[in-house]
């Protein structure tokens, strides 16, 4: 079973607007980290946010990280075609491990 | 920065050949980061080096694959007997530390015909 898994396959909007993703795990962690991946490429990290915060921003995204609940969240305001992409959260495999555990991704699809 | 470098992107094998992936990491990061990645089995973790050391190598399928780091600036995947099953994108990441995040290639898209 996944340590991190997000909440949705797949999911659309059109540009300009704002979507959300939504991410649970079931370890605890120091930190938790969402990737973008986009079509031929590998994935590229967005936000890592620490166990210790409770949100943490990169221009049009903003992540949430609750540890009580065990999930996470990652928002897309105003939304780009070439915010097209999977979108996974990853989580250490262990406390103190360098090995990240992958969610099996969330693909957003950004239509004009 | 040129990031992380794979070679070749793709490879094509004849079921029974042997393929070998390269995998040039950033310079100065000290650990490197092999996965597979399918449609079905989505991300998933093979081994990893640290400063060139086998570290954990608990996803590699135990038969078949094989991985090195012979010097800090590559490391090798090499699957041995290739089948079918194993097609997929092989990527590599390294990252510099604990609790950094991994920089990725882009991936050898290997197909086994």
């Amino acid at each position: 079973s996944q340590l991190a898994e997000e909440n949705s396959w797949a999911l659309s909007v059109h540009e300009g607007e704002s979507v959300t993703v939504n991410c649970s795990y079931k370890t605890s962690i120091t930190a938790l980290q969402w990737y973008r991946q986009k079509s031929g490429k590998g994935p590229a990290q967005l936000i890592l946010i620490r166990s210790n915060e409770r949100e943490k921003r990169n221009g049009r995204l903003r992540a949430t990280l609750d540890t009580s609940s065990q999930s996470s969240s990652l928002s897309i305001t105003a939304t780009r075609c070439e915010d097209t992409a999977v979108y996974f959260c990853a989580t250490e495999a262990s406390s103190g491990s360098w090995q990240l555990i992958f969610g099996s991704g969330t693909q957003l699809t950004v239509m004009p | 920065n040129a990031g992380v470098i794979q070679t070749p992107r793709h490879k094509v094998t004849g079921k029974g050949q042997e393929a070998t992936l390269w995998c040039e990491p950033i310079s100065g990061h000290s650990a490197v980061f092999w996965y597979r990645q399918t449609i079905v089995q989505g991300l998933e973790f093979l081994t990893y080096f640290r400063n060139q050391a086998p570290i954990d190598d608990s996803g590699m399928p135990k038969e078949r694959f094989s991985a090195q780091m012979p010097n800090q600036s590559h490391s090798t995947l090499k699957i041995q007997s290739t089948q079918p099953q194993d097609s997929a994108v092989y990527l590599c990441a390294s990252s510099p530390g604990l609790g950094y995040e991994q920089y990725f290639g882009p991936g050898t898209r290997l197909t086994v015909l």
